[in-house]
C-alpha cells in the first residue's frame, strides 16, 4: 500500500491567515492526490482533484501544488467556514489510501 | 444532481455479516464510466477505503478487508452495496458510500451519501 503522511495534524490559525497543509506519499504517485474538507457530523467534501483542480463550487482561495511524492494545500484567507478537517487521498493505485488529517481550529 | 443514500442496520452482532445499501438518486448506476465505492470512519479517526466497484462490474477491495468485503450492484434498483462478514467491534464506524468521476488516469470521490453509523455489539 502507498503511505500518505500529512502534516501537521493540527493547527490553529485567525481568520484571514494564510494556511498551508502539507501531504508527502511514500512513492510517486504523479499527480493522483486529491484534497477534501470534512466538518464536524457531515461527509468529506472534494476541494481538489489531480492536486491542482479546483472542484466545482469551491473557493478560490483553496489552492494545490504538488507532483511526485510532496504536494501542498493552500488556504490563501482562512475564512469561518474554512474551519474544519482536511485529508488527502492518492488515487494512484488502490486501496486509496488516505492522510490522517488536519484539524484547522480557530485561534 | 447525483445524490446517494446509505441504509442498513445501524446495530450489528459481533461474528454477523454486515449489509448496506446505497441508492442512487438523480442518474442511473448504468450511466457513464464510474466507480461506486465505500469508505467508513471510526468515530473521531480518519478514513479508510474499503473497496469499489465499477460500472462494468470489475472490483478493488482493500487487501485488509479483502477476505471478508464484496460489493456489487443492483442495476434494476439503481442501488449498490457493501457486505462485510464476521463483524467485530472494530468495524463500528460511520460508512459512506461514493461515486468516483474519471479524473485523467484517476478517479475521485465527487459524490458523497451523508454516512450511516454502524456499531457491532452484542
Amino acid at each position: 500500500d502507498i503511505q500518505v503522511t500529512q502534516s501537521p495534524s493540527s493547527l490553529s490559525a485567525s481568520v484571514g491567515d494564510r494556511v498551508t497543509i502539507t501531504c508527502r506519499a511514500s512513492q510517486s504517485i504523479r499527480n493522483y492526490l486529491h484534497w477534501y474538507q470534512q466538518k464536524p457530523g457531515k461527509a468529506p467534501n472534494l476541494l481538489i482533484y489531480g492536486a491542482s483542480t479546483l472542484q466545482s463550487g469551491v473557493p478560490s482561495r483553496f489552492s494545490g501544488r504538488g507532483s511526485g511524492t510532496d504536494f501542498t494545500l493552500t488556504i490563501s484567507s482562512l475564512q469561518p467556514e474554512d474551519f474544519a478537517t482536511y485529508y488527502c487521498q492518492q488515487g494512484y493505485s488502490t486501496p486509496k489510501t488516505f492522510g490522517q488529517g488536519t484539524r484547522v481550529e480557530i485561534k | 444532481q447525483v445524490q446517494l443514500q446509505e441504509s442498513g442496520p445501524g446495530l450489528v452482532k459481533p461474528s454477523q455479516t454486515l449489509s448496506l445499501t446505497c441508492t442512487v438518486s438523480g442518474d442511473s448506476i448504468n450511466s457513464g464510466s464510474y466507480y461506486w465505492s465505500w469508505i467508513r470512519q471510526p468515530a473521531g479517526k480518519g478514513l479508510e477505503w474499503i473497496g469499489r466497484s465499477h460500472t462494468s462490474g470489475s472490483t478493488n477491495y482493500n487487501p485488509s478487508l479483502k477476505s471478508r468485503v464484496s460489493i456489487s450492484i443492483d442495476r434494476s434498483k439503481n442501488q449498490f452495496s457493501l457486505k462485510l462478514t464476521s463483524m467485530t467491534a472494530a468495524d463500528t464506524a460511520v460508512y459512506y458510500c461514493t461515486r468516483e468521476i474519471p479524473s485523467g488516469g484517476d478517479s475521485v470521490g465527487a459524490h458523497w451519501g451523508q454516512g450511516t453509523l454502524v456499531t457491532v455489539s452484542s
